[in-house]
């Protein structure tokens, strides 16, 4: 069964920093490209970020270039987003999800950030 | 960045009815579409690729066509646990973009 578990999210202040984890298992996570969604409260969903299998390509909406960094650690069968400069518009549940034959396949429970002073 | 328009907005529905929502890209996307189901508190759930290729475990009442710009989802005979938000997504081009959502409701 697949599984993805995301960790790290919490209140943190306007200009702030935080790191998300996702643990994956399953499938094979060296194998497949890795996203970060997201879905402000109340709101819609929004693409964050991909990465390839072995972390050579990675892609961003524009929003949060410059500012998130998406990584893996394939050894651990982990995804990560190490987020700064962080915004009042950041504030969100993040999701990671397995992005296969262009769809976002599966998809953990999701770690909420709230950016707040 | 293209643009994803759904509708409606929201839809009010009862059980055994047919439901169909619409999806219009920007631009042409060819057959990059994909179609979620996400119910309250809980992760989306893949339920459409490629505009019409159906998901295992997803029920037979789910459809989808459509190409270019123009896509539907239809739910042949909702059931209960159908109610929810739907939501469109292309993946013709970054940054991948989503429909702003069509929340099923019961009538």
């Amino acid at each position: 069964e697949v599984q993805l578990v995301e960790s790290g999210g919490g209140l943190v202040q306007p200009g702030g920093s935080l790191r998300l984890s996702c643990a994956a298992s399953g499938f094979t996570f060296r194998s497949s490209w890795m996203s970060w969604v997201r879905q402000a409260p109340g709101k819609g969903l929004q693409w964050v970020a991909n990465i390839n299998q072995d972390g050579s390509e990675k892609y961003y909406v524009d929003s949060v270039k410059g500012r998130f960094t998406i990584s893996r650690d394939n050894a651990k069968n982990s995804l990560y987003l190490q987020m700064s400069s962080l915004r009042a518009e950041d504030t969100a549940v993040y999701y990671c999800a397995s992005f296969t034959a262009m769809v976002f396949d599966y998809w953990g429970q999701g770690t909420l950030v709230t950016v707040s002073s | 960045d293209i643009q994803m328009t759904q509708s409606p907005s929201s839809v009010s529905a009862s059980v055994g009815d047919r439901v169909t929502i619409t999806c219009r890209a920007s631009q042409g996307i060819g057959s990059w579409l994909a179609w979620y189901q996400q119910k309250p508190g809980k992760a989306p759930n893949l339920l459409i690729s490629a505009a019409s290729s159906l998901q295992s475990a997803v029920p037979s009442r789910f459809s989808g066509s459509g190409s270019g710009t123009d896509f539907t989802l239809t739910i042949s005979s909702l059931q209960p646990e159908d109610f929810a938000t739907y939501y469109c997504q292309q993946a013709n081009s970054f940054p991948y973009t989503f429909g702003q959502g069509t929340k099923l409701e019961i009538k």
